[in-house]
Formats: C-alpha cells, sequence, structure tokens
C-alpha cells in the first residue's frame, strides 16, 4: 500500500522560503512514476504546483516557476519542494501526490501551511 | 484561471442521476480524471482516463467526454456522494497538470 505523508512548518512568515518534505513509503521512488506537489488554497479549488520523475527531470505550473523548486532524494525515499518569497496567497493545504501521467492516484492526507507574520 | 471549466454548484435529489461536466480544448486531446473532495480529507480519484474506475469505486459513478466536454456522471447518487469534485488533465501544451475550478455537490 502506497503512503505519502508531508511534513515542515505549519507557519511561513511573508517573503520567507517555504519547504516541505514528502516521505514515501510501500513503494521504491526510484521504481519509477512522477512525484508531485498540489495545494489547496481556502476556499478555492486545487492547483497543481510541480512534479519529478525519480531521476531529477522537473516540470512546473508556469505561474509559479519562477519561485518553485521540486526535488528527489531516492536514498532517503523523499521529494521535497520550496515556494521562496511567500506571501498570504501561498496560504493553502499542499498535497504531495503519485502521479501515473495526468492521473494523481495515490495522496498524502495535506499539510496546512499558513503565511503570517 | 483555470484552462478547465467546470459549473461551480449543482443539486441533485437522493437517488436521482447527475452529470458533472468540465470543458476545455485540452480535452479534445488528453483524458479527463475526476475527483471526489470531502472536507478535511484529501482528494479521491473516482475516474481516471475518461472513464476507468479504480478499485473501491461504486459502480454508480461513470466518466465520459465528447468533443472538449468531460462529464462525470452518478447514477442514483447518495447521500455520502455530496462533496466538491474536480476534473484534470493537461494544459492545452501538453506539458502540465491543470485541475478545473471544482464543482460543489449537494444531495438534496
Amino acid at each position: 500500500q502506497v503512503q505519502l505523508q508531508e511534513s515542515g512548518p505549519g507557519l511561513v512568515k511573508p517573503s520567507a522560503t517555504l519547504s516541505l518534505t514528502c516521505t514515501v513509503s510501500g513503494f521504491s521512488i526510484s521504481s519509477g512514476y512522477h512525484w508531485g506537489w498540489i495545494r489547496k488554497p481556502p476556499g478555492k479549488g486545487l492547483e497543481y504546483i510541480a512534479n519529478i520523475f525519480h531521476s531529477g527531470t522537473s516540470y512546473y505550473n508556469p505561474s509559479l516557476q519562477t519561485r518553485v523548486t521540486i526535488s528527489v532524494d531516492t536514498s532517503k525515499n523523499q521529494f521535497s519542494l520550496e515556494v521562496r518569497s511567500v506571501t498570504a496567497a501561498d496560504t493553502a493545504v499542499y498535497y504531495c501526490a503519485r502521479l501515473t501521467y495526468d492521473t494523481v492516484d495515490y495522496w498524502g492526507q495535506g499539510t496546512l501551511v499558513t503565511v503570517s507574520s | 484561471s483555470s484552462e478547465l471549466t467546470q459549473d461551480p454548484a449543482v443539486s441533485v435529489a437522493l437517488g436521482q442521476t447527475v452529470r458533472i461536466t468540465c470543458q476545455g480544448d485540452s480535452l479534445r486531446y488528453f483524458s479527463a480524471n475526476w475527483y471526489q473532495q470531502k472536507p478535511g480529507q484529501a482528494p479521491l480519484l473516482v475516474i481516471f482516463r475518461k472513464h476507468n474506475r479504480p478499485s473501491g469505486i461504486p459502480e454508480r459513478f461513470s466518466g465520459s467526454t465528447s468533443g472538449i466536454t468531460a462529464s462525470l456522471t452518478i447514477t442514483g447518487a447518495q447521500a455520502e456522494d455530496e462533496a466538491d469534485y474536480y476534473c484534470n488533465s493537461r494544459d492545452t501544451s501538453g506539458n502540465h497538470l491543470v485541475f478545473g475550478g471544482g464543482t460543489k455537490l449537494t444531495v438534496v
């Protein structure tokens, strides 16, 4: 059974960098698939952020790509997200996920990140 | 703004059939997937690649696509189907994922 668990600070100050890690269990990232991040701001819909293959090939939402970096650590079976220069608009529940092409078949439980001073 | 357009809200009487739609030019070339999200929970995949149902999803959920419109149909809606529903696919460039804005389904 594939399981994903997000971890990271729940509160980030404006203009700082938001950093999250997703730990995968029940499946080796090195075995394949894409791994990604999706967020849901309060009262709004789901927003794709980025995804990465185990080789390191990455893809980004064009509207976020100047501020976002996704990375993978196959030795720890983890992948991570950084969002730089955050504002209140980055406040959201952040989900890590496994992707089969464009289908998100496994989701983490989500972690709320609030941007506030 | 999303490249996939959904009606913000739809309602259905208990036991009746409801169709939730998702419209976008990219659907002419790429498959749609559908997710159900209840408050406080992660989204759940209910239909993938236009019309396929993952294991454990009730048969009352079905999917189809015609032209640039994908549809999720719930035949015999139950109270537990009340949730937000999102479609997703690729954008017109094919390089990035995109989600629809979501449809809030109310079962009355």
